[in-house]
């Protein structure tokens, strides 16, 4: 088992440029979550999908996009990065809600928006 | 909406002593209240957790006690060891909600 791999591990756009981050999980997982993780910020949760077809916002949703491709993947999207979007993104997934079930992580991306 | 405040931000341990990490929440209905440990370049793992019907639980060298009239709960760290330096993450949740994370906290332990 992989567990939750991501794509991909780093990133460097300039201002105004598209990009989509890629997640996928191999546990059968029904929930997935995207967070981005900023120095002194600890993880905030940028949206998530608790099932396959369903998608919901988090903390911090302005200028992303999600797809829930299918119930092993999904992705995030900028549309047009801003460079207060560098950061590092984490990927996860957890059977259940992650309330109930364990949440496990992937390696992360990290972006460079100049 | 739920609030986790992680204290301290750093935390430097000679190897052996112990650790301490405490954390507070703010909404009444939290029920779940996991620990998670991140090593440099990787995502967090969970080290262990707690619910709101037990006080305290142990695994080995790691305990966490929950005081759910107070609404903080801690990660106490036994025989610290060079392997334990990381950044660890407090987090809470209804349980029918996303978790909500605290700041992180940075543990050195020196040799």
């Amino acid at each position: 088992n992989a567990g939750v791999t991501q794509t991909p591990k780093f990133q460097v756009l300039k201002t105004g440029q598209s990009m989509t981050l890629q997640c996928a999980q191999d546990m059968n997982h029904n929930s997935m979550y995207w967070y981005r993780q900023d120095p002194g910020m600890g993880l905030r949760l940028i949206y998530y999908s608790a099932s396959e077809g369903t998608t919901d916002k988090g903390e911090v949703p302005n200028g992303y996009n999600v797809s829930r491709l299918n119930k092993r993947e999904f992705s995030l999207r900028l549309e047009s990065a801003a460079p207060s979007q560098t950061s590092v993104y984490f990927c996860a997934s957890s059977q259940g809600l992650a309330g109930i079930d364990t949440q496990y992580f992937g390696p992360g991306t990290r972006l460079t928006v100049l | 909406g739920e609030n986790v405040e992680q204290h301290p931000s750093t935390l430097s341990v000679q190897e052996g002593d112990s650790a301490v990490i405490k954390c507070t929440y703010s909404d009444s209905a939290s029920n779940y209240f996991p620990w998670y440990k991140q090593e440099l370049g990787k995502g967090p793992q969970l080290i262990i957790d707690i619910r709101s019907n037990v006080g305290e639980k142990k695994d080995q060298r790691i305990a966490v006690t929950l005081n759910k009239t107070a609404k903080h709960f801690s990660l106490h760290i036994t025989e610290t060891q060079p392997e334990d330096s990381a950044v660890y993450f407090c987090a809470a949740s209804r349980g029918n909600t996303p978790l909500v994370f605290g700041k992180g906290t940075r543990l050195s332990v020196i040799a």
